[in-house]
């Protein structure tokens, strides 16, 4: 069975930092890849995917990810991040055409203005 | 306006009772699927359906039952079985073959 791990509980940064989440998967065939968005008292929103073509996926609010095959990551970027950018991150994969998704276990995300 | 809606947002029910949180599409999604989200152990996925009248064990099933009579119902039933039920419940739906979920806003439910 496919596994998740998100190595940061909790970040803190201030406003205008560079991010970086980390996300690593334990699957060794095809994967579909996703980095979902908790904002405070909100829905969960798909920041961005990757299904197969550039390992480089850009999402919305730029934010970015990057596919590294041989490493089983993928892990999250922001070059700038904002006070509104505080929220919790998933990261979740699933098998190639199973459309189950297994998330990782959060990273939430604090920015100080 | 598309999308998922569950009911309630919050319950409190007493132990030993069983509970039924509602979830509803109007996405003509095909698939469905429960989590469980508690504090520092991400989303669990409880069930998933993937048709009318199919459904399949997730990873924590134990303690909960579905069904899916219609497509844009999916209800969750947190039985006297499930030995932690205290937790914030996740609806979501997908078109089959896209693997981009929609979330519900979720149930907080609180047993004492």
């Amino acid at each position: 069975a496919q596994s998740v791990s998100q190595h940061n509980h909790h970040v803190i940064l201030s406003e205008a930092a560079s991010l970086e989440l980390g996300c690593n998967y334990s699957y060794g065939g095809t994967v579909n890849l996703f980095w979902y968005v908790q904002y405070p008292g909100q829905h969960l929103q798909l920041l961005l995917k990757y299904f197969s073509g550039d390992p480089l996926v850009k999402g919305i609010k730029g934010f970015e990810a990057e596919f590294i095959k041989s490493k089983f990551s993928f892990n999250l970027r922001k070059p700038s991040v904002q006070w509104s950018d505080t929220a919790e991150y998933f990261c979740a994969v699933n098998i190639f055409g199973n459309e189950k998704l297994t998330f990782g276990t959060g990273t939430r995300l604090t920015i100080i203005p | 306006d598309g999308g998922i809606t569950q009911s309630p947002k919050y319950l409190f029910r007493k132990e030993g009772q069983n509970v039924t949180l509602s979830c509803e599409q109007n996405l003509n999604h095909d698939a469905m699927y429960w989590y469980r989200q508690d504090p520092g152990q991400g989303l669990r996925l409880i069930y998933y359906s993937q048709i009318v009248n199919d459904f399949q064990k997730g990873d924590i099933a134990e303690g909960y039952s579905v069904s899916r009579e219609k497509k844009e119902s999916f209800p969750l039933t947190v039985t006297s079985a499930q030995k932690n039920p205290t937790a914030f419940y996740l609806c979501a739906s997908s078109i089959w073959g896209n693997y981009g979920y929609t979330f519900g806003s979720g149930t907080r439910l609180t047993v004492v």
